[in-house]
């Protein structure tokens, strides 16, 4: 199978843990972005990355929210002290580049965080 | 930033009937648009890309743009219960992708 692949699927923390969510992208994909959906809600940008650089990061809180996606291996999205609020679904996307493919991105399965 | 609306309601379609969604944008230099569908508790799903003006057709699926309107339709022919799921209009916004909030279609057998 070679679409997106996010993990955990479902994630509880309690109320200060780090949340640590991973995504690993289509095959010959080297773009990566990730997007929160909260309850009943649509799906909001956080942050684009490719490899071992943060292209754009205008939609992820500035505080207690970090993302990487390191040279090998998956790219993470880390919550540090979560809240009750950080409680969504966390999707993954990728897509081959802006001009391969007029920025068509696939999506995972997403991780579901949930904060106690 | 740009805005993409999606205002209508939940739509009850009969099975066997065609569903109409509609979505406006606000960028009118925007190029590419996407429509993705999205099951209850799964993620979104891409069904459809169009980039030209005029109608794309792909199985049941029929997607109309019209850039002098600023809109982008998606039918859906022989509505199916396996359709039934909210329907997410995207458009590219810098390096992210604009979504509007969906519109939730329920066939009914």
């Amino acid at each position: 199978n070679a679409g997106v692949m996010q993990n955990p699927r479902h994630l509880v923390r309690r109320r200060g843990q780090e949340a640590r969510l991973r995504c690993s992208p289509m095959k010959g994909h080297s773009h990566v972005y990730w997007y929160r959906q909260l309850p009943e809600e649509g799906l909001k940008f956080m942050v684009y990355l490719q490899k071992e650089n943060i292209i754009d990061e205008s939609g992820m809180p500035k505080e207690r929210f970090s993302a990487e996606f390191p040279k090998e291996g998956p790219s993470i999205l880390r919550i540090q002290q979560v809240v009750r609020g950080d409680s969504a679904a966390y999707f993954c996307a990728s897509s081959a580049g802006l001009g391969a493919s007029y920025n068509e991105q696939f999506f995972g399965p997403g991780t579901r965080l949930t904060v106690l | 930033q740009k805005e993409v609306e999606q205002n209508s309601g939940p739509l009850s379609v009969p099975e066997g009937a065609i569903a109409s969604l509609n979505c406006t944008y606000s960028d009118r230099g925007s190029q590419s648009f996407f429509w993705y569908r999205q099951y209850s508790g799964k993620s979104p799903e891409l069904i459809m890309s169009i980039y030209s003006n005029g109608d794309k057709e792909d199985g049941r699926f029929t997607a109309q743009l019209n850039k002098a309107s600023q809109y982008v339709s998606l039918l859906i022919r022989d509505s199916q219960p396996s359709d039934s799921a909210t329907y997410l209009c995207a458009v590219p916004d810098d390096n992210r992708l604009a979504f509007g909030k969906g519109n939730q279609v329920v066939v009914i057998p």
